[in-house]
């Protein structure tokens, strides 16, 4: 199995511009959860989904970001208008779900850096 | 709100040595607990699941333990080697599948 594939691994933008974080979850996993680790915060969950279903978004920080899951295969977080406190490393995971008595599997993360 | 705590935040033995890090959480009403392993630049990796029925779960030379009604749990690692340097992140999950972090505990082995 591939695991968790985020895209990219890596991305620099300015202020203002809008970002778009990919993930492709497990296959057979029909939980997804996306999360920002910072130094200052760790690891917050912003937003998780159930059978492509978004189930708690409390954790979305404003406006400014959104996700998305249009199938069970593929899911996005994205920016818009990005701001310099957004820049994380943002990771997606995955799980069997439904009961929480799965183990969650995470992705190699992506690292944002907002100029 | 739950809140979790570990300690120490960072810890450096000789190899060799067995060690204990620690996990402290505020709600007792808990589904389950993950003990993770993160490498520098890496993601996440789930290395014991306990469920709030259980009171340890063993892998390897790993073992961790659950106490729900006081709040706490153990990750014991025997017989430290290099290779374990990482840090370790413990999670608790409500019934909503809300997976609560803590800060993690930076721990070197010296060769």
């Amino acid at each position: 199995d591939a695991g968790v594939i985020q895209s990219p691994r890596h991305e620099v933008t300015e202020m203002g511009q809008e970002v778009t974080l990919r993930c492709k979850p497990i296959s057979g996993h029909n939980s997804l959860f996306w999360y920002r680790q910072t130094m200052m915060r760790g690891l917050e969950l912003l937003i998780y989904f159930n059978n492509n279903v978004p189930i708690d978004d409390s954790g979305m920080p404003e406006d400014r970001f959104s996700a998305k899951m249009p199938n069970a295969s593929f899911s996005t977080l994205k920016i818009q208008p990005s701001e310099p406190r957004d820049s994380a490393v943002y990771f997606c995971a995955s799980s069997k779900g439904g009961a929480s008595n799965e183990k969650l599997f995470f992705g190699s993360g992506t690292q944002l850096s907002v100029l | 709100k739950q809140e979790v705590t570990q300690i120490p935040a960072a810890l450096s033995v000789p190899e060799g040595e067995n060690l204990v890090l620690n996990c402290s959480f505020t709600d007792s009403a808990i589904y389950n607990l993950q003990w993770f392993r993160q490498d520098p630049g890496k993601g996440l990796t789930s290395l014991l699941l306990i469920q709030s029925s259980q009171r340890e779960q063993t892998s390897g030379r790993l073992n961790a333990s659950l106490d729900k009604s006081s709040g706490r749990s153990t990750l014991y690692i025997a017989a430290s080697q290099p290779g374990d340097s990482a840090t370790y992140l413990c999670a608790v999950s409500d019934y909503g599948q809300n997976f609560v972090f803590g800060p993690g505990t930076r721990l070197s082995v010296l060769p």
